[in-house]
């Protein structure tokens, strides 16, 4: 199993330049999470997609943030323009099915770091 | 809203000793607690899933431990070696997402 991929691994751009992150989670996995982790702190949800739902998206800022989940697999999160402020590391995660009493849990990529200068 | 804390922030042992983390949690109806541990620039690695109804789950050196009712979890790391320096995160569910605390960045050295 190859476990939840992310690309790229890292990005550097200007900011006011678009990004777009891309995850591709466990085979499978209905549940995908884009998380946002800044240095020093815990990831904190951006957003949650049930197959090709967005269910949780409360916490994105949605004036520069976008993400889509074509097919209920693969998901994209964009962020156009970037500001400085934006510098973290966007995990993505998956699961069979999270919450309510679930026996699955979630499983993490490894990030892509974005650094905005 | 749910808040987590965890306890120590950072944690420097020699090779050897048995170590206790503790996580706090605001809201107590969980689903469940994931432990993760995160390596320098990399992404988390699932350690122990703890669900709502069992007070503890063990897997080789480590064991976790939930006390739901009080809002506490607690991992402990038996004979600990170089290779557990990382940070380790604790993760409540109760709305279908998990809330993270800031960690406790460990550093065993020889």
């Amino acid at each position: 199993e190859a476990g939840v991929v992310q690309s790229p691994r890292y990005k550097i751009i200007e900011k006011k330049q678009p990004v777009a992150f891309w995850c591709n989670p466990i085979s499978g996995h209905n549940t995908l999470y884009w998380y946002r982790q800044n240095l020093g702190q815990g990831p904190e949800l951006l957003i949650r997609y049930e197959n090709e739902e967005a269910v949780d998206d409360s916490q994105l800022p949605k004036d520069r943030f976008s993400a889509e989940r074509l097919k209920g697999v693969d998901s994209t999160l964009k962020i156009q323009p970037a500001e400085l402020g934006d510098s973290a590391v966007y995990l993505c995660a998956s699961s069979l099915g999270a919450g309510r009493g679930s026996v699955y849990g979630y499983t993490f990529g490894s990030g892509t770091r974005l650094t905005v200068v | 809203k749910q808040e987590v804390t965890q306890i120590p922030a950072a944690l420097s042992v020699p090779e050897g000793e048995n170590l206790v983390l503790n996580c706090s949690f605001t809201d107590s109806a969980i689903y469940n607690l994931q432990w993760f541990r995160q390596d320098p620039g990399k992404g988390l690695t699932s350690l122990l899933l703890i669900q709502s109804s069992q007070r503890e789950q063990t897997s080789g050196r480590l064991n976790a431990s939930l006390d739901k009712s009080s809002g506490r979890s607690t991992l402990y790391i038996a004979a600990s070696q170089p290779g557990d320096s990382a940070t380790y995160l604790c993760a409540p569910d109760n709305t279908d997402k998990l809330i993270f605390g800031t960690g406790t960045r460990l550093q065993v050295f020889p």
